[in-house]
């Protein structure tokens, strides 16, 4: 399935600029979940939202700041990032929260300068 | 706790070899799913398979098998004459099952870089 469109696909920021990842699936999902994958690191789950409703933090810092505003939509937040968040940001959506099969989006691919 | 080791970083085959993913995994579950996903270059994670505790059938897909041993806790995925398309990083996880799986969260392994030369 390719249902999951996330953009911008690629970003350059500085440590000072503010900036979103927008994520958006088309499958009728009720659950969608931001993972952080830096090189050499396995993925880490940051966020879940569950029917709009954040479930899950993984201990993130809160220069990271997830939206929900809705079931198909779900954007992060970016503001004063460190040159270490660089790394590929993967949103993914599953029919529901428990126990369902996710699916991803390509992936944004963001550099901090 | 949980964790998923792939311990094979890269492999590089020729076209139409086989080629074996290892997927070692560890938990105190009982019950558990376990996935394979290819990450291509694009980026996008695809998903593959995914595997209940309680099923050790082993499955076959096209050129795609996999492995399901609880005796040795792994979960292995061969590719039958493999090709060029099939190059990409596949990942092995694990969800975690506690609080009923109330989170869904997956646990990845760090991947296997498979390169299919022509």
């Amino acid at each position: 399935e390719t249902g999951v469109t996330q953009t911008p696909r690629h970003l350059v920021m500085g440590m000072t600029n503010k900036k979103s990842l927008k994520c958006e699936q088309h499958l009728g999902h009720n659950a969608m979940y931001w993972y952080k994958q830096s090189a050499k690191k396995p993925l880490e789950l940051m966020f879940v939202y569950s029917l709009e409703e954040r479930v899950e933090n993984n201990s993130v810092p809160s220069r990271f700041s997830p939206e929900c505003p809705n079931s198909s939509h779900l954007f992060l937040h970016l503001h004063t990032l460190q040159p270490e968040d660089s790394a590929l940001y993967l949103c993914a959506s599953s029919q529901r929260q428990y126990q369902e099969t996710q699916y991803f989006g390509p992936g944004t691919r963001l550099l901090v300068l | 706790a949980q964790k998923v080791t792939q311990a094979q970083t890269e492999i590089s085959v020729v076209e139409k070899e086989d080629v074996t993913l290892d997927c070692v995994y560890e938990t105190r579950d009982t019950t558990y799913y376990l996935f394979w996903y290819k990450q291509p270059p694009s980026g996008e994670l695809v998903f593959l398979i995914r595997r209940n505790s309680f099923d050790e059938q082993n499955e076959i897909s096209g050129r795609y098998s996999w492995n399901f041993q609880k005796s040795t806790s792994s979960f292995n995925f061969t590719i039958t004459a493999s090709q060029v398309v099939d190059s990409a990083v596949y990942f092995c996880a694990l969800r975690e099952d506690e609080a009923g799986g109330a989170t869904n969260k997956l646990i990845f392994g760090t991947g296997t870089l498979l390169a299919v030369q022509p």
